[in-house]
């Protein structure tokens, strides 16, 4: 079956920092989600991406799309220390297909 | 209305109990599901329903039982269930059919430890 790639499984940041992190799959994936989840709580929807080369933001959060459909990568800018948690990307290779969910990511931010 | 609500939040039961978890959205989401997460794990997906029709059961146990009574509700009783099954089960929804149809809005989760 499908598999989405996240790495490393910890990443540790000062408030105030960038961090990047990326999802990559073998396969091609039509649309890509990227989730973060506190602790003891579900998962939120951060952003949805539905075309290849897309690029959108949501305030300190950027998304892009990889062009060849393998890939997605999450930017947070100006971390602060609520950015704390794990982030999932997600995908699907059709409208009605289900969701593939990435190993996660858990984020942490000194102060 | 944007939340799933889940209840109980936290639920402690023997092997021989017989409990529910609840899921609730008034969002006029068709199709609800179950996702099991095991800690520092992704969510891995249990059930789905469909206006109101399972559509999928990914091989889950029988000790796992899930009902959809309406649209607005989803069930998942369980019985005898073994300590491995201890874990957060959540409950999500969606629009059906169409493009962007299965972006998820999660629910809290309900924290279930089996002893």
């Amino acid at each position: 079956g499908q598999q989405l790639n996240q790495s490393p499984q910890s990443m540790f940041i000062q408030e105030g920092e960038d961090v990047s992190m990326n999802c990559t799959s073998s396969s091609i994936f039509n649309t890509w989600l990227w989730y973060k989840q506190d602790p003891g709580e579900g998962p939120v929807l951060l952003i949805a991406l539905y075309k290849a080369g897309e690029l959108t933001s949501n305030g300190r959060l950027t998304a892009q799309f990889g062009i060849t459909r393998k890939d997605s990568f999450l930017n947070i800018s100006a971390s602060i220390p609520s950015d704390v948690g794990i982030y999932f990307c997600a995908g699907q290779t059709g409208a009605n297909s289900k969701l593939t969910f990435g190993k996660g990511i858990t984020l942490s931010v000194r102060p | 209305d944007t939340e799933v609500t889940q209840t109980p939040k936290h639920l402690v039961m023997g092997m021989t109990n017989k409990k529910s978890l609840k899921c609730e959205q008034h969002m006029g989401h068709r199709a609800m599901y179950w996702y099991k997460q095991k800690a520092k794990k992704p969510p891995e997906l249990m059930f789905v329903y469909s206006y109101e029709k399972l559509s999928i059961n990914e091989s889950v146990p029988s000790r796992f039982s899930p009902e959809c009574p309406n649209s607005s509700l989803l069930n998942l009783h369980l019985h005898a269930l073994q300590p491995e099954d201890s874990a957060l089960y959540l409950c999500a929804s969606s629009l059906t059919g169409g493009y962007g149809a299965n972006v998820l809005t999660f629910g809290a989760g309900s924290r279930l430890t089996v002893l």
